[in-house]
């Protein structure tokens, strides 16, 4: 079944804004990983956060986790052309659950010039 | 380079005709696992390997065999493909677990008809 959902669906900004993407999920985790896919292409791991930690940055990428609520989010700070990709949340659940990785339906971004 | 190499990555079929897309990592991964991706749906897991010999399935695997004899191959079987598996496919590899960083091949591309 699936896990994670990310809202929006499609996100459509100007190079220089940000972009933030949503993700919820229903069961307990270990940890939670973004992902990025460009057209057709395999993805790309971008970012993990563990379930005891609240906030993680790397580079222009911020993410957040709150386990109460059961959903992250991922900004992208100052967007490039070079970002128009999918994005995928995945969630890694504890092991009682199977040792599987379970993704959303993804968030498609795309960053005019 | 470390890698994850899919072959083929365009395949045309006709209905009940066996396949095999082969799937292979030289970074020493223990875990390896198959996905087919959907517009709409994200990524699915089909199977997933822990190790050598040990396989276990993900949430769509009807349809579909795999077998881990070696450490570095993981190949993904239709022995009778149906138009309802024309997908695009990802083999994907991890040291240990699902819950650590996936590295992804870039993709079969298959369409049954």
């Amino acid at each position: 079944s699936q896990q994670g959902e990310e809202d929006p669906q499609a996100l459509s900004i100007q190079e220089g804004e940000n972009a933030t993407m949503n993700c919820s999920y229903k069961t307990s985790i270990n940890n939670l990983q973004w992902y990025r896919q460009n057209s057709g292409r395999g993805l790309v791991h971008l970012i993990l956060i563990r379930s005891n930690e609240r906030e993680k940055h790397s580079g222009r990428l911020r993410v957040t986790l709150d386990t109460s609520k059961k959903s992250s989010s991922l900004l992208i700070t100052a967007s490039r052309a070079a970002d128009t990709a999918s994005y995928f949340c995945a969630t890694a659940g504890r092991m009682e659950y199977g040792n599987k990785l379970v993704f959303g339906a993804g968030t498609i971004l795309r960053v005019k010039s | 380079e470390a890698q994850v190499t899919q072959n083929p990555r365009y395949l045309i079929t006709v209905t009940g005709k066996k396949l095999t897309v082969t799937c292979s990592q030289n970074m020493n991964h223990e875990y390896m696992s198959w996905y087919r991706q959907d517009p709409g749906l994200g990524l699915r897991q089909i199977y997933y390997s822990m190790n050598v010999e040990v396989t276990d399935k993900g949430d769509v695997p009807e349809g579909y065999k795999v077998s881990r004899k070696e450490k570095r191959n993981f190949p993904l079987i239709l022995e009778s493909p149906s138009p309802n598996q024309t997908s695009l496919y990802f083999c994907a590899s991890s040291f240990g677990q699902a819950s650590y960083e996936q590295y992804f091949g870039p993709g079969t591309r298959l369409t049954v008809t």
